[in-house]
């Protein structure tokens, strides 16, 4: 199953943009990962899922536009234009490996965004 | 609107025995596939375990197989996780989520707080 890597922090001015990188270990390059917001004290939500070609399917739930995804190689980016204080969040990126019942999931470490 | 309310966690002490429960409403619960991911402090998110719309299929992480067992009673729009045989590194947020039909995990609960200690 593939491992997923993301630097445990970044950070960003109010207004600015920031990209937030999940690295798949090698030899998965094909695979789709998926971006998960945690607010503090929250339960994560789905921001959008993101392959080499870019988003996959729909963004989740009041997502706003000021977020966007692209996928290059082993990397899995998500960027965050215009940023927000509410955008101050534990960002997860995670993804599925498997097939019938055998399914598993795995996530990187998550990477904490500090709005400056 | 899609809910999901965890209950069940508190403290347990070590080998001890605990029942989670998910509280599904918004949606039609009997159509999804459900899942447990947990938090432990400070720490990112770690699957647990999934369960199919039916019951037919269920799989484990490796640090829970034969310790921990998941259930669904869809009468009742509920989700459940038996854990047994509890360990100290046990000790995390369990989290309750629904699978969408691409197998992302498209809601969440809260969460509910298990602590594993003496």
């Amino acid at each position: 199953q593939p491992v997923l890597t993301q630097p445990p922090s970044a950070s960003a001015s109010l207004g600015a943009s920031v990209t937030l990188t999940c690295t798949l270990s090698s030899g998965y390059s094909n695979y789709k990962v998926d971006w998960y917001q945690q607010r503090p004290g929250k339960g994560p939500r789905f921001v959008m899922r993101v392959g080499t070609g870019g988003i996959v399917g729909s963004k989740g739930d009041g997502i706003p536009d000021r977020f966007s995804v692209l996928g290059s190689g082993l990397n899995r980016y998500l960027t965050i234009k215009n940023i927000q204080e509410e955008d101050e969040s534990d960002y997860h990126c995670g993804a599925d490996h498997g097939s019938g019942s055998n399914f598993v999931w795995v996530f990187g470490g998550g990477t904490k965004l500090t709005v400056l | 609107q899609v809910q999901l309310v965890e209950s069940g966690g508190g403290l347990v002490k070590p080998g001890g025995s605990l029942r989670l429960s998910c509280a599904a409403s918004g949606f039609t619960f009997s159509d999804y596939y459900m899942s447990w991911i947990r938090q432990a402090p400070g720490k990112g998110l770690e699957w647990v375990s999934y369960i199919s719309s039916s019951s037919s299929y269920t799989n484990y992480a490796d640090s829970v197989k034969g310790r921990f067992t998941i259930s669904r009673d869809n009468a009742k729009n509920s989700l459940y996780l038996q854990m047994n045989s509890l360990r100290a590194e046990d000790t995390a947020v369990y989290y309750c989520a629904s699978l969408s039909g691409d197998y992302y995990f498209d809601y969440w609960g809260q969460g509910t707080l298990v602590t594993v200690s003496s």
